[in-house]
């Protein structure tokens, strides 16, 4: 079964302090790997796709790496605006394709 | 650019009742999807569709029907409302192939079964 497990839960920073976000996956077939944020009351908003394992994309102090098992969402020097709970999703192949959600993880940013 | 559009955002139904979910995307994508979102669950799949006249089941279809009559629209039934069914709902859509596969979502539609 597909799975997506991101970690931690929740995170706690102080302006400035830069930190990573994990999301592991277990998939039959990937065909892409997706950060959303989402602010309270908000549908997802979305950031990046990385499709294979060395890819990396950014955007502003947001950084996101692949792995064969593994992405990464590096946060450098964050904002207190950067506080949101940031979902990693897979989509998978083989038949159904589906788009798989984690858990996401709340970071909070304190000035 | 409207993106996904979801109606309505609110809705409060009393056990029993139906309704429908309306999904609307004006981006010409194949897929569409229909997730819901409760605390600590994160958000589950209920139903997709790859095309139009095409449904599949998700995660959690138990309690829901959904129709895509339209490439645009993707519809959610619920046919006889149970508070468990209180939830935030959305609703995606993506690309088939190609090189964007991202899903798009609407703004949610906030559902309270009494």
């Amino acid at each position: 079964e597909d799975q997506v497990t991101q970690s931690p839960e929740a995170l706690r920073l102080q302006e400035g302090e830069s930190s990573s976000l994990n999301c592991s996956y277990t998939v039959s077939g990937l065909r892409g790997l997706f950060w959303y944020r989402q602010d309270p009351g908000k549908g997802p908003e979305f950031l990046f796709t990385l499709y294979s394992a060395g890819e990396e994309k950014e955007k502003e102090r947001l950084k996101a790496t692949l792995t064969k098992k593994e992405s990464f969402l590096h946060i450098t020097a964050p904002k207190p605006e950067d506080s949101a709970t940031y979902l990693c999703a897979v989509r998978t192949q083989g038949g159904s394709e589906k788009l798989v959600f984690g858990k996401g993880t709340k970071l909070t940013v304190n000035p | 650019n409207a993106g996904v559009t979801q109606t309505p955002k609110f809705r409060v139904l009393k056990t029993g009742q139906s309704m429908t979910l309306l999904c609307a995307q004006d981006m010409n994508h194949e897929y569409m999807y229909w997730y819901r979102q409760d605390p600590g669950m994160g958000l589950r799949l209920i139903h997709y569709s790859v095309g139009e006249g095409t449904t599949a089941k998700g995660e959690v279809p138990d309690g829901y029907n959904v129709s895509r009559l339209k490439k645009q629209n993707f519809l959610l039934g619920l046919e006889s409302a149970a508070p468990s069914q209180t939830s935030v709902y959305f609703c995606a859509s993506s690309y088939r192939w190609g090189q964007r596969l991202e899903a798009f979502f609407g703004q949610g539609t906030r559902l309270t079964v009494v």
